[in-house]
Order: C-alpha cells, then sequence, then structure tokens
C-alpha cells in the first residue's frame, strides 16, 4: 500500500532563515506531488505540483521554492523565511494531476518567529 | 480565472441537527472531490463525483453534483460531534487544482 511522509512534524524558525521540508512517498511510481499550505483556519493554497522529476509548477509567486531530485521525494525550501511563511505545510500525492484522489500526509506545522 | 466558492465559512449546529455545505463554480466542472479535515489532522478523501446529477451517499452523508455540473452539496443528517471538521471541495479541472476554501462545522453536544 501507499504512504507519503513528511517531516518533521513542527518546526519554530527564525525570520531570515532558511528552510527545508521533505515529503516522501512509498508504494507507488511516477507520483504526481503536490506542496500546498494552509493558514491557520484557512483553506488550502495550492504552492507547487510536479508530474515528474525535475518538473516543477508555481502556483504562487513567493519567496519558496520546491523541487524533485527524486521520483518520490519532493523538498520545499526557503532561503529567508518571512513571518507570513507561517502555517500547516501539507504534501500530497495523486496517481495524475486531473482528475484523481489526493492522499494527503500529515503535514508540517511551521511557525516563523 | 476559475473559482470555486464554498460556503458557508462556517457553521455551528446542535447535534442531532443537519448541515449542509455548497461548493460552486462560475465554469462547468468535470468532476468534484469532497475531503474532511478533523482538527490537526490532514484533509481526507471522502468521495468523487463525475456525472451530472450524481448523488451519493455514505451512510448519514449525502453528496450531490448538479445538473449543469457548476455546483455541488454535502448534506449530514442528525450530525454527531465526530462529524467536527473541515468539509473542502475539490475540483481538477482542466488541469487546474482548485480547493474551495472550506467549510468549518462545530457541533455542540
Amino acid at each position: 500500500s501507499q504512504t507519503i511522509h513528511q517531516w518533521p512534524a513542527t518546526l519554530v524558525q527564525p525570520v531570515g532563515s532558511p528552510l527545508s521540508l521533505e515529503c516522501t512517498v512509498e508504494g507507488t511510481s511516477n507520483p504526481n506531488l503536490y506542496w500546498y499550505r494552509q493558514a491557520a483556519g484557512r483553506g488550502l493554497q495550492l504552492l507547487f505540483y510536479s508530474v515528474g522529476i525535475g518538473q516543477i509548477s508555481s502556483e504562487v509567486p513567493q519567496n519558496l521554492s520546491a523541487s524533485r531530485p527524486q521520483d518520490r521525494q519532493f523538498i520545499l525550501s526557503s532561503k529567508k523565511l518571512l513571518l507570513s511563511d507561517s502555517g500547516f505545510y501539507l504534501c500530497a500525492w495523486s496517481v495524475s494531476p486531473g482528475a484523481e484522489t489526493q492522499y494527503f500526509g500529515p503535514g508540517t506545522r511551521l511557525l516563523v518567529l | 480565472g476559475q473559482q470555486v466558492m464554498q460556503i458557508p465559512q462556517y457553521q455551528h449546529v446542535q447535534e442531532g441537527e443537519d448541515f449542509t455545505t455548497y461548493c460552486n463554480s462560475s465554469t462547468t466542472l468535470s468532476n468534484i472531490q469532497w475531503y474532511k479535515q478533523r482538527p490537526g489532522g490532514h484533509p481526507v478523501f471522502l468521495i468523487q463525483l463525475v456525472k451530472s446529477g450524481e448523488v451519493k451517499k455514505q451512510k448519514r452523508l449525502t453528496f450531490q453534483f448538479g445538473e449543469a455540473k457548476k455546483n455541488s452539496s454535502l448534506h449530514i443528517t442528525a450530525t454527531q460531534t465526530t462529524d467536527v471538521g473541515t468539509y473542502f471541495c475539490w475540483s481538477g479541472n482542466t488541469g487546474k487544482l482548485i480547493f474551495g476554501q472550506g467549510t468549518t462545522l462545530q457541533v455542540k453536544p
């Protein structure tokens, strides 16, 4: 069966520090991968999605970036965090980007102080 | 651009009352999915609707897809405290991946 992992689970970082969040999927090949951000009490904002290794689509311009160095690995990064980067970061995968169920990881809660 | 609007944003009900959330689009949707996110948790897939006028049921939950495929609803009959959470609709129309803003349900015991 497929599983999706995210780490760390929680993170407290100072403003201006770098960020690296990792997401890995097991039990499937060539998944479509997504990064979402959810501010407290708010909806899901799609940040990036990837249909294959090295292929990243950005939905919202910001100081975050994503990379997919391996088929089942998706990384969210920032060189300098802003206060507004605080939130709940969710990674998800699906079989195809258009009509398939998305399966979410447990998420990373990021607090930027 | 394409938007999926979800209403209401919040709903407080007494346990045993019914609850409905609506998802509306300005354009025709190829499909719609519903997800539930418990407090502190991650979204979990509930169901997918594809056909015009489709109705699906999961125990006390009833999902409908409009005839014009521009709207959808999730209805919960006789809410329980376990129904607490945020319900999101999602559409993967034409390659754009759109989540509604969600409806947060609070149930008073």
